[in-house]
């Protein structure tokens, strides 16, 4: 099983701010690799898939990079409704697939 | 568009078994792969398994003893049933469209309670 390891666990920003979230995987997932919002009461949300390619109505300040073990997800300015837990997940061609454990992206 | 709405009993006693449904609009099941992940509260998301191809299903190693996933296309409703539960199946079940084995659209979640 893949291991998803998610940094920092809490990251305090304002807004206005760039942020920049790590994952890192156990093994290499090529670039097999999705980035999920989600906010208090709410389903996660699809932001990218694929490393780099954002899901439709994802606005265009959050990107995504990286490949093998080590992602990036970025926002390069940050606007209040981004405020939220964002999570990793893989896929590589056999079942399980796995998520990370989280960043909580919080006011400062 | 496409929706989920995930249903079933919020309230599961110990050793029994969780039964849940996802009713889907918008899309027939047919068509796409669909998934089930869970979380418990205030904790990360677990994948549990996919449901495929007119049946054919992959689970999570750690719950395939325990859970089956299953579809009634006539009703366009995904199912799944998890035996033998304890406290530590206290989550939210999330029923979900697969894309490219990532998760696109997603049901509410419903917050199911093991407990006596």
């Amino acid at each position: 099983e893949i291991v998803l390891t998610q940094s920092p666990a809490t990251l305090s920003l304002s807004p206005g701010e760039r942020a920049t979230l790590s994952c890192r995987a156990s093994h290499s997932v090529s670039t097999y690799l999705a980035w999920y919002q989600q906010k208090p009461g709410q389903a996660p949300r699809l932001l990218i898939f694929d490393a780099s390619h954002r899901a439709a109505g994802t606005p265009a300040r959050f990107s995504g990079s990286g490949s093998g073990t080590d992602f990036t997800l970025t926002i390069s300015s940050l606007e209040p409704e981004d405020f939220a837990v964002y999570y990793c997940q893989q896929r590589t061609n056999r079942p399980p697939l796995t998520f990370g454990g989280g960043t909580k992206l919080e006011f400062k | 568009q496409v929706q989920l709405l995930e249903s079933g009993p919020g309230l599961v006693k110990p050793s029994e078994t969780l039964s849940l449904t996802c009713s889907v609009s918008g899309a027939s099941i047919s068509h796409f792969y669909w998934g089930w992940i869970r979380q418990p509260a205030g904790k990360g998301l677990e994948w549990i398994g996919r449901i495929y191809a007119g049946g054919k299903t992959n689970y999570t190693p750690s719950l395939e003893s325990r859970v089956i996933l299953s579809e009634d296309t006539s009703k366009n409703q995904l199912s799944l049933r998890l035996t033998s539960v304890t406290a530590a199946d206290t989550a939210i079940y999330y029923c979900a469209r697969v894309f490219r084995d990532y998760f696109d659209i997603w049901g509410q979640g419903i917050l199911v309670t093991i407990s006596s």
